[in-house]
């Protein structure tokens, strides 16, 4: 089976750096995705990690190593507005759109 | 370019009742998911459907149940309601590109009393 594990809550305040950690167990996937999600709404997708190392996107960054069977999400200069739960998520080998997801990760931001 | 609708938003339903959800991809997007949402359990994946067809399907019963239309629009099925079956129902939409990246709808809460 695969399961993907992250921290249930994180806490930072504003301005700050926080890591989101995603360890899993599976047998093999085409890559580790990242989506964030407000109360409420709909997941948005924030970015994606089909190779190991470090993908920077904006003030997102996420990092893989399938070595470690690890990945992170790095979020940078914190604003109110991130305040959200983030999830980790693989995609399996097949041709599908099948995500298995984290369990994720509610982060608040404090002023 | 419209986003991934779903309808309806909420709905309460009674033990034994079925209920039809439907979701409407972004256009071009031909393949649909969908994943129950939970507080217990989380996002869990339902089934997949690409060109009207079942692509891959989750480990829920027989009552979830779906379909996709020639115009990729996508409705699933509950019957036989539980009240464990209380969730927000999520519908995603992708192109056959392979970033990972799903287009999620707002979501129908469904309640079951």
């Amino acid at each position: 089976g695969q399961s993907l594990e992250q921290p249930s809550e994180v806490t930072a305040v504003e301005g700050a750096i926080v890591q989101i950690n995603c360890t899993y167990q599976t047998s093999g996937f085409y890559g580790l995705s990242w989506y964030q999600q407000h109360d409420g709404g709909a997941p948005t997708f924030l970015s994606y990690n089909a190779l190991d190392g470090l993908e920077e996107t904006g003030r997102f960054s996420s990092f893989l190593s399938r070595s470690d069977s690890y990945g992170y999400l790095l979020l940078q200069e914190l604003q109110m507005k991130d305040s959200a739960s983030y999830f980790c998520a693989v995609r399996g080998l097949s041709a599908t759109n099948k995500l298995i997801f984290g369990t994720g990760t509610l982060l608040a931001v404090q002023p | 370019k419209a986003g991934v609708t779903q309808t309806p938003r909420y709905l309460i339903k009674t033990r034994g009742q079925q209920v039809t959800l439907s979701c409407s991809p972004i256009s071009g997007h031909r393949s649909v998911s969908w994943y129950q949402q939970t507080p217990g359990q989380g996002l869990q994946f339902l089934f997949e459907y690409f060109s009207e067809t079942q692509r891959n399907k989750g480990n829920f019963p027989g009552r979830f149940s779906g379909r996709q239309f020639s115009n990729s629009r996508s409705e699933m099925n509950v019957s036989t309601l539980e009240l464990g079956d209380s969730a927000l129902y999520l519908c995603a939409s992708s192109s056959t590109g392979d970033t990972g990246e799903l287009f999620f709808g707002e979501g129908s809460r469904l309640t079951v009393l």
